[in-house]
C-alpha cells in the first residue's frame, strides 16, 4: 500500500501568518492527492482535490500543487478558524490511504 | 442538502460485534459510493472499505478483511458497517462518507461519526 508522511507534525503560527504543509507519498500517485481538515469533535472536510482544485465553498486562501511524490497545502493568512489538523489522502490505489496529519496551532 | 446520519454510541466487549448504521439524505444513495473511515482517540484517519449502494460490491481494506461487513438497504437509505470479533484496538470513532470513487475527488460529505467503545 502507498504510504503518505506529512510534515511537519505540529505547525505553530500565528494569525496572519502563511502555514506551509507537506506530503510526500511512497510512490507516485500523479496528481490523485485529496487534502481535507479537521476540528476538534468534528467530522473532516474536503479542502483539495486532484492535488489542487478547491472544493466547493472554500476560500481562495488554501491552495494546493504537486503531482508525482510531493505535494503541498498552503494556507495564506492564516484566520482563526484555519487552526486545525490536516490530512492528505492519495487515490490511485486501493487502499486509500491517509497521511498521519499535521497539527497546525496557534503560537 | 446532502446529510449523512449515523447511529449512536456503543459499548461492546472483546469478542462481540457492533453494527453501525449510516442514513443518507439529500441525494440519491445509489448514485454514490459509501465509505467507512474510522480514527482511534487522538489518532489519525485509516480507510475501512466502501460499498456501492447499486450493486452491493464492496472493496475492504486488507487489516478489516475477514472482520468487517458492509451492507445497504435501498429501501430506507441507509448503509451499515459491522465490525465483528472487536478488540480493545477497535475502540475508535467510525464515520460513513459519501464518495463517487473518482481519482480526482474525495469524500464530501461525511456522517457525524459513531463512537464505538471496546471493553472488558
Amino acid at each position: 500500500e502507498i504510504v503518505l508522511t506529512q510534515s511537519p507534525v505540529t505547525l505553530s503560527l500565528s494569525p496572519g501568518e502563511r502555514a506551509t504543509l507537506s506530503c510526500r507519498a511512497s510512490q507516485s500517485v500523479s496528481t490523485y492527492v485529496t487534502w481535507y481538515q479537521q476540528k476538534p469533535g468534528q467530522a473532516p472536510r474536503v479542502l483539495i482535490y486532484d492535488a489542487s482544485n478547491r472544493a466547493t465553498g472554500i476560500p481562495a486562501r488554501f491552495s494546493g500543487s504537486g503531482s508525482g511524490t510531493d505535494f503541498t497545502l498552503t494556507i495564506n493568512s492564516l484566520q482563526p478558524e484555519d487552526f486545525a489538523v490536516y490530512y492528505c489522502q492519495q487515490r490511485i490505489n486501493w487502499p486509500l490511504t491517509f497521511g498521519g496529519g499535521t497539527k497546525v496551532e496557534i503560537k | 442538502q446532502v446529510q449523512l446520519v449515523q447511529s449512536g454510541a456503543e459499548v461492546k466487549k472483546p469478542g462481540a460485534s457492533v453494527k453501525v448504521s449510516c442514513k443518507a439524505s439529500g441525494y440519491t444513495l445509489t448514485g454514490y459510493y459509501m465509505h467507512w473511515v474510522r480514527q482511534a482517540p487522538g489518532q489519525g484517519l485509516e480507510w475501512m472499505g466502501w460499498i456501492d449502494p447499486n450493486s452491493g460490491a464492496t472493496n475492504y481494506a486488507h487489516n478489516f478483511q475477514g472482520r468487517v461487513t458492509m451492507t445497504r438497504d435501498t429501501s430506507i437509505i441507509t448503509a451499515y458497517m459491522e465490525l465483528s470479533r472487536l478488540r480493545t484496538d477497535d475502540t475508535a470513532m467510525y464515520f460513513c462518507a459519501r464518495d463517487d470513487n473518482s481519482a480526482a475527488s474525495g469524500h464530501d460529505s461525511w456522517g457525524q461519526g459513531t463512537l464505538v467503545t471496546v471493553s472488558s
